[in-house]
């Protein structure tokens, strides 16, 4: 596609229940990352694909954050029994893989509410 | 590890008056650097960058230098508008391997007609 999408734009889930939050980045892309922002805050790092390589977790909250990325393309960030505290905006975004300068395109985020 | 530091917000100026949004960072070898905007309901995208030391980068008379003697890369504009009402994020990835990119913390700004 033209761009970074995620899916869905919004999910509002119970306390307790898993969600699956989606990223399709911008094809040829092998960097991919995900990010956290919560109301009027700044970027919180979750974790950073790139290419074949392990993942850098190191920024996932907790055990019930995981993330895969299938084939070098779609990601999925699974949330298991969640929390009220992991209400936020849920952002991915894809980078080319080339060290250095290149821009990182963000994807519209996913809106996620626990009630 | 690396880490971006940002002036922290609001900043509230009238139109027409200069901005400074101060940005520096610490990192191993040499940086490229970013300057994000994310606008009202608006994702984040790229508003300027810089690549190597004493590079400037700008865009929509928005200028940053890339200062390596004093690690930063501070975003000015000569005369904001209303329109420039956003939170500014101050990045870094690593130009050797690696493409880690770390954000600060974001500034609100805020233009008063």
């Amino acid at each position: 596609g033209a761009g970074v999408s995620q899916s869905p734009s919004n999910k509002v889930t119970e306390k307790g229940k898993d969600v699956e939050l989606r990223c399709d980045p911008i094809s040829g892309h092998t960097a991919l990352y995900w990010y956290r922002q919560s109301l009027g805050q700044g970027l919180e790092f979750l974790i950073y694909f790139q290419g074949n390589s392990a993942p850098d977790k190191s920024g996932l909250p907790s055990d019930r954050f995981s993330a895969e990325r299938t084939g070098g393309s779609v990601s999925t960030l699974t949330i298991q029994r969640t929390q009220q505290e992991d209400s936020a905006v849920y952002l991915c975004a894809s980078r080319l893989g080339a060290p250095g300068g290149t821009e990182a395109f963000f994807g519209q985020g996913t809106r996620l509410t626990v009630v | 590890g690396n880490s971006v530091t940002q002036m922290e917000g609001p900043v509230t100026l009238s139109e027409e008056a200069f901005l400074t949004i101060n940005c520096t960072y610490t990192a191993t070898g040499y940086p490229s650097l970013f300057w994000y905007v994310q606008y009202p309901g608006e994702g984040l995208q790229l508003l300027l960058k810089a690549t190597k030391a004493d590079d400037k980068g700008s865009n929509k008379g928005f200028e940053a230098t890339y200062r390596k003697e004093t690690t930063s890369f501070h975003l000015e504009k000569g005369s904001v508008q209303v329109s420039d009402s956003a939170v500014y994020f101050c990045a870094l990835t690593p130009n050797n391997a690696g493409n880690m990119l770390t954000f600060g913390g974001g500034t609100r700004l805020m233009v008063k007609p």
